[in-house]
């Protein structure tokens, strides 16, 4: 099992660009979660679904949007980069929510 | 005031010792907490999780839960160079977990 994957593992961005970070879990688990990751400030959750057909806001939503593509997949989008989105961003998933969390490898973006 | 915090640290110990790290919560409907560890440039990884007043041991590693007190702490026994990294707490709320800013281990030989 690869538990939780997530690609690309490092991208470089100019402000106003736009990607989509990909995550996928083979742990047949109902939770999903992104954070990012800024020195000094901890994990913080951007968005999470708690099951297969919703997602939910955390508390750093602004300039994200999220898509639980199915029960294994949950994308991250950024549409209009800025400098302030440089960051280490993990992808997680739990059997239930909250429940211990498994985490992926992460991506690193920068945002010039 | 912060939901979860943790010391920063460095917390330094020598090889073969205790590691006491420690975390405090404010939420007190709070049932789930969870420890994990994170290498330099990686990811979390869980190692434990408690959810009961008292000690829970797993192999080297013993997690601690005082609710009335609202602490929640992680004992590594026989502290190894290898254990060198950064210790975060979690504590659940209904839908999420909180995370703290983490603990740095450093373990000398």
């Amino acid at each position: 099992n690869a538990g939780v994957t997530q690609t690309p593992k490092f991208q470089v961005l100019k402000t106003g660009q736009s990607m989509t970070l990909q995550c996928a879990q083979d742990m047949n688990h109902n939770s999903m979660y992104w954070y990012r990751q800024d020195p000094g400030m901890g994990l913080r959750l951007i968005y999470y679904s708690a099951s297969e057909g919703t997602t939910d806001k955390g508390e750093v939503p602004n300039g994200y949007n999220v898509s639980r593509l199915n029960k294994r997949e949950f994308s991250l989008r950024l549409e209009s980069a800025a400098p302030s989105q440089t960051s280490v961003y993990f992808c997680a998933s739990s059997e239930v929510t909250p429940g211990g969390q498994f985490f992926g490898p992460g991506t690193r973006l920068t945002v010039l | 005031q912060k939901e979860v915090e943790q010391n920063s640290g460095p917390l330094s110990v020598p090889e073969g010792a205790i590691a006491s790290l420690n975390c405090t919560y404010s939420d007190r409907g709070s049932q789930s907490f969870f420890w994990y560890r994170q290498y330099s440039g990686k990811s979390p990884e869980l190692i434990m999780f408690i959810y009961s007043n008292g000690d829970k041991e797993d192999g080297r590693f013993t997690a601690q839960l005082n609710k009335a007190s609202q602490y929640v702490s992680l004992l590594i026994r026989d502290s190894q160079p290898s254990d060198s990294a950064t210790y975060l707490c979690a504590v659940n709320t209904p839908d999420k977990l909180i995370f703290g800013t983490g603990t740095r281990l450093q373990v000398f030989p």
